[in-house]
């Protein structure tokens, strides 16, 4: 099983929709977790972070279940402007005081007037 | 304005050459990091720094080297050994290493 699995979609939604991600992580050691947006050939961007109780930034809310190993990102009244390619990234210490962290291979967005 | 600098955006390198890709930062944060990014695929850690004058391999260190004199800076040489170089290189930096990380806006390689 990869550490960090993303779908890679793409994911066609239409203006308007509610979209959601799902990101699975193999660590269950892993300690942090973060979604990163990703526009073609410029650098991720963080999004949110992912607290253990869930959270919301605006339209996007991101939730953490630690039983089954994933986090997920929902994106409520879809915009053009959200078409990107989002990035997970989960955190766990990998030993000798060092943490390792694991970016998933991401999951396209694209969103349809 | 405080943030990561990578240059150069795009860069050449002849078969048997070593290049240089430059990482600042002005956030005042300890580590640093070094990834590559191929099409259609994840980021993939090539070096991390935890804090000056000491640096670790990542999961693909082969064929690259790096240092780390200033708190603020964190080259990575692409040397002669790297046999599949292109690609798209992303520095990045957190204030610790557990934290979460702000990319500087890359740098494409290519082999002419």
């Amino acid at each position: 099983r990869k550490e960090v699995e993303q779908d890679p979609g793409p994911f066609n939604v239409p203006e308007g929709a509610t979209v959601a991600f799902n990101c699975t992580y193999s660590n269950s050691a892993s300690q942090s977790f973060f979604w990163y947006r990703q526009d073609c050939r410029k650098e991720p961007k963080l999004l949110m972070s992912v607290y253990s109780s869930g959270n919301e930034d605006g339209r996007f809310t991101a939730q953490l279940n630690r039983a089954s190993q994933y986090i997920s990102l929902l994106i409520r009244d879809s915009k053009l402007s959200d078409s990107a390619t989002y990035l997970c990234a989960v955190n766990a210490y990998s030993g000798a005081g060092s943490y390792q962290l694991t970016f998933g291979k991401g999951t396209k967005l694209s969103v349809i007037p | 304005d405080g943030g990561i600098t990578q240059s150069p955006k795009y860069l050449f390198r002849k078969e048997g050459q070593n290049v240089t890709l430059s990482c600042e930062q002005n956030l005042n944060h300890d580590a640093m990091y070094w990834y590559r990014q191929d099409p259609g695929q994840g980021l993939r850690l090539i070096y991390y720094s935890q804090i000056v004058n000491d640096f670790q391999k990542g999961d693909i260190a082969e064929g690259y080297s790096v240092s780390r004199e200033k708190k603020e800076s964190f080259p990575l040489t692409v040397t002669s050994a790297q046999k599949n170089p292109t690609a798209f290189y992303l520095c990045a930096s957190s204030k610790q290493r557990n934290e979460k990380l702000f990319f500087g806006s890359g740098t494409q390689l290519s082999v002419l």
